[in-house]
């Protein structure tokens, strides 16, 4: 069975700030991760996806998560937030027949 | 425009009745999928459709029925047999294949009462 852990419920960041929304994963297979962006009362964006290759993904509005295979680790990092990054985060897996998502991340940035 | 809709935006129903939710997307994929979102637990999927006039339940289909008549075309229809309907509503498409992302719709709040 697939499971994605997203170890932060909330996190406040002070704006221009840097900030990391952490995401492990329990998988027997090898998968595909990525990570979606939503905004209030809307869908939700991908941000930025691994598939293969570099272990450093960049991804939209200045997003970046890094692979780590060892630690079944995707974190997703910004060196700068800013207001508008205020959203839930949430990161997902697929193992080749389904999505798995976390359980989301709501991240504030705080003026 | 490509994209997803899905209408209405908001959704009022009294205990006992069904209702469908729509879902249309011309982005020409061939997968389409159904998430049901409530608050601290993420998306769970309620349904998928691979190939037109197919589809699988995925982990809490249980209340839920669907169809797929039309590539373009994947509604939800939530009975009187779902005990906690009351939740955020996610379609989703993608080209097919697992290392195709998923688009989302924006989503329809449905509230039972």
């Amino acid at each position: 069975a697939q499971s994605v852990t997203q170890l932060d419920s909330q996190v406040p960041v002070f704006e221009e700030a840097p900030v990391e929304l952490r995401c492990n994963y329990s998988s027997s297979v090898s998968v595909y991760l990525f990570w979606y962006v939503q905004y209030p009362n809307q869908g939700l964006q991908l941000l930025l996806k691994y598939l293969s290759g570099s272990t450093l993904v960049k991804g939209i509005n200045g997003f970046e998560a890094e692979f780590n295979k060892s630690q079944t680790s995707f974190h997703l990092r910004k060196p700068s937030v800013h207001i508008s990054d205020t959203a839930e985060y949430f990161c997902a897996v697929n193992p080749g027949n389904q999505f798995y998502f976390g359980t989301g991340t709501s991240l504030t940035v705080i003026p | 425009d490509g994209g997803i809709t899905q209408s209405p935006k908001y959704l009022f129903r009294k205990e006992g009745q069904n209702v469908t939710l729509s879902c249309e997307q011309n982005l020409n994929h061939d997968a389409m999928y159904w998430y049901r979102q409530d608050p601290g637990q993420g998306l769970r999927l309620i349904y998928y459709s691979q190939i037109v006039n197919d589809f699988q339940k995925g982990d809490i289909a249980e209340g839920y029925s669907v169809s797929r008549e039309k590539k373009e075309s994947f509604p939800l229809t939530v009975t009187s047999a779902q005990k906690n309907p009351t939740a955020f509503y996610l379609c989703a498409s993608s080209i097919g294949g697992s290392f195709y992302e998923q688009y989302f719709g924006p989503g329809t709040r449905l509230t039972v009462t």
